[in-house]
């Protein structure tokens, strides 16, 4: 069945740098989409979100960016700091529907 | 957690006996949701609640069942814990209002192991 994905399962990235998380997502009705960032412990905790009608959204230091014609997702984190690393996952909403789909996820570890 | 609370935090039990996870949330939302959350399988949803009462099935609800009596409280219920059902267990709330897609927050989470 359909369902999203991520194309690198860790990333790690010397601090100061900007990180780069890809997603990838195959339903073509999918028309939202959130990153949820997830500390160790902790419950997921929304980062960002964009609607099927933009192509990029930012946030404090993060930025979002959709290409709808390759179905792909991605999130920047700008100038990553240590409190960013944890794992990192994307969420489709079809449209109309209750339920969110949810990637695996991709882990990021910021070095010092 | 953007006024969710889940109780217990932690529970141990054993196999064949009931448990029941609470999530209360603060924020007058009408949707809220449980998911487990599993190496390799990500975020699965359990069950959902789109109202008081009104309650629906997620992809892995085998074994589980939900009541939801007032709009702050979501009760997740396994009637006969397996070690299969070992898993951290989130409750997460949405608006879905008009001028909202379906933006989820999540509670802390719960860490059950059943032995």
């Amino acid at each position: 069945g359909e369902s999203v994905g991520l194309h690198l399962p860790t990333l790690s990235v010397q601090e100061g740098d900007n990180s780069i998380i890809n997603c990838a997502y195959s339903n073509s009705a999918s028309d939202y989409f959130i990153w949820y960032k997830q500390e160790s412990g902790k419950g997921p905790q929304f980062i960002i979100d964009i609607r099927s009608n933009m192509d990029k959204r930012q946030g404090q230091r993060v930025t979002v960016l959709l290409n709808k014609t390759v179905k792909h997702l991605s999130l920047q984190i700008a100038a990553t700091q240590p409190g960013d690393s944890a794992v990192y996952f994307c969420a489709e909403n079809q449209g109309g529907s209750e339920k969110l789909v949810f990637g695996k996820g991709t882990k990021l570890t910021v070095n010092p | 957690d953007a006024g969710i609370t889940q109780s217990p935090r932690h529970k141990v039990t054993e196999t064949g006996t009931p448990v029941t996870l609470r999530c209360h949330q603060t924020e007058n939302h009408r949707y809220m949701y449980w998911y487990r959350q599993d190496p390799g399988h990500g975020l699965r949803l359990i069950h959902y609640s789109y109202g008081v009462k009104d309650t629906d099935k997620g992809e892995v609800s085998d074994g589980y069942s939900v009541s939801r009596s007032k709009t702050e409280d979501f009760l997740l219920t396994l009637e006969s814990a397996t070690s299969s059902q070992t898993s951290v267990y989130f409750c997460a709330i949405s608006e879905r209002s008009s001028r909202t897609y379906n933006e989820q927050f999540f509670g802390p989470g719960t860490r059950l192991t059943v032995l």
